[in-house]
């Protein structure tokens, strides 16, 4: 079995401040996904990665795919209150066809 | 576009007891799938259909039943509901599996006594 573990567990930070959560794994993924989710809703897609050493940017979320992809980070700079949620990441199982969801960050942004 | 819809937000149950928890979506996906997700635990992978007539068992599948009659709907049933089934449960769909988006629908919170 694959699986995902994230790093810290929970963050809690001030506005403006910058952050850097983690996604580990001992299992090589074909691709890795983040995810944010508030109280109350689903998870929503951020970003998709699928080639070892890929950085992504959105706006101020970077996402990073290891080389050896088994593991990626996310960074965000000058984390805003509308940052806030739990950070998922699920990597694409060996055969492509389904997720594995790690445990999640929960971060709180502090205005 | 509604997107995933699912029904009921909440429920509670008695412990034995059955349901069906509905899943809907209207984006012609060919691909659902039920979680549940857990405290400390992330989202666990419970059935999934890769189309209509097709289910298979993902990692928790115990304790659950599904079915895919249509391409829109994925209900989930609970044969006879126990304590540790607990849990928040998200319906997601997605044009195929692999790495395409996934999009989840609200979620329904079900407490089991």
């Amino acid at each position: 079995t694959q699986l995902l573990e994230q790093s810290p567990q929970f963050l809690s930070i001030q506005e403006g401040e910058n952050l850097t959560v983690y996604c580990n794994s001992s299992s090589v993924f074909s691709s890795l996904q983040w995810y944010r989710q508030e109280p109350g809703e689903g998870p929503v897609l951020l970003v998709t990665v699928v080639t070892g050493g890929e950085v992504k940017k959105l706006k101020r979320l970077t996402f990073q795919f290891g080389d050896a992809r088994k593991d990626s980070s996310l960074h965000i700079t000058a984390a805003q209150p509308g940052d806030t949620g739990l950070y998922l990441c699920a990597g694409t199982d060996n055969y492509g066809q389904n997720f594995v969801f790690g445990p999640g960050t929960r971060l709180s942004v502090l205005p | 576009n509604a997107g995933v819809t699912q029904t009921p937000k909440f429920q509670v149950l008695k412990t034995g007891q059955s349901m069906t928890l509905q899943c809907a979506q209207d984006m012609n996906h060919e691909y659902m799938s039920w979680y549940r997700q857990d405290p400390g635990m992330g989202l666990r992978l419970i059935h999934y259909s890769v189309g209509a007539g097709i289910t298979d068992q993902g990692e928790v599948p115990n304790g659950y039943n599904v079915s895919r009659s249509t391409t829109e709907d994925f209900p989930l049933r609970l044969l006879s509901a126990a304590p540790s089934q607990t849990s928040v449960y998200f319906c997601a769909s997605s044009y195929s599996n692999g790495v395409e988006t996934q999009y989840f629908g609200p979620g329904t919170r079900l407490l089991v006594l």
